[in-house]
């Protein structure tokens, strides 16, 4: 399986300072397609995911353009570009260009 | 507005098979696969498998033996079996959509199974 490592694992970021996720995949993750499967999901507590991006910088309708996705091949990034206190939970990146999908650990936003 | 709803069995003794089923509200149930994730308490989501609305199912092979994931077009739904459960079966598990271009993008709500003797 292809093991999707992110940091930091935890984040405490100041309202309206901007915030970094790393995720690195132990493959590269474009496709024979073309197309590079990596999405981002947000988790508040007690709730299901919800995505943010997919393929690695597509946003979601109805997700803040503060959101943004880059990278390729095996790191990728989700940047925040100001932090706002409905931001708080896990992210999680996720690689669906190989069998089975896998994803990250999570990195936990907290808000100072 | 595309919603999942998923029920089942919450608290299952070792050796037992899990069994959940979802429901698809909304948008269309043949353009997509239909797929079970599950995450252990105060860990990350591991995928275990899909389902397309032919029946066509992949699995992920550390489940594989022991996991069956069937549709029903008719109802628009489709179910999770699990046998022979364990502890370390206890996880909330979610059924999703997958977007064959995009991924999963649909969640229901989660389910929490607890394995206990």
């Amino acid at each position: 399986d292809v093991v999707m490592t992110q940091f930091p694992l935890s984040l405490s970021v100041t309202l309206g300072q901007p915030a970094s996720i790393s995720c690195r995949s132990g493959q590269s993750l474009l496709h024979s397609n073309g197309n590079t499967y990596l999405n981002w999901y947000h988790q508040r507590p007690g709730q299901s995911p919800r995505r943010l991006i997919y393929k690695v910088s597509n946003r979601d309708s109805g997700v803040p353009d503060r959101f943004g996705g880059s990278g390729s091949g095996t790191e990728f990034t989700l940047k925040i570009s100001w932090v706002e206190a409905e931001d708080v939970g896990v992210y999680f990146c996720m690689q669906g260009t190989h069998w089975p999908y896998t994803f990250g650990q999570g990195t936990k936003l907290e808000t100072k | 507005q595309v919603q999942l709803r998923q029920w089942g069995a919450g608290l299952l003794k070792p050796s037992e098979t899990l069994s959940l089923t979802c429901s698809v509200y909304g948008g269309s149930f043949s353009d997509y696969f239909w797929s079970w994730v599950r995450q252990p308490p105060g860990k990350g989501l591991e995928w275990i498998g899909e389902i397309n609305h032919s029946g066509i199912a992949n699995y992920s092979p550390s489940l594989k033996s022991r996991v069956a994931i069937s549709v029903d077009t008719s109802r628009n739904q489709f179910s999770l079996k699990v046998t022979s459960v364990t502890a370390a079966d206890t996880a909330v598990y979610y059924c999703a959509r997958k977007d064959v271009l995009t991924g999963p993008d649909y969640w229901g709500q989660g389910t929490l199974v607890t394995v206990s003797s």
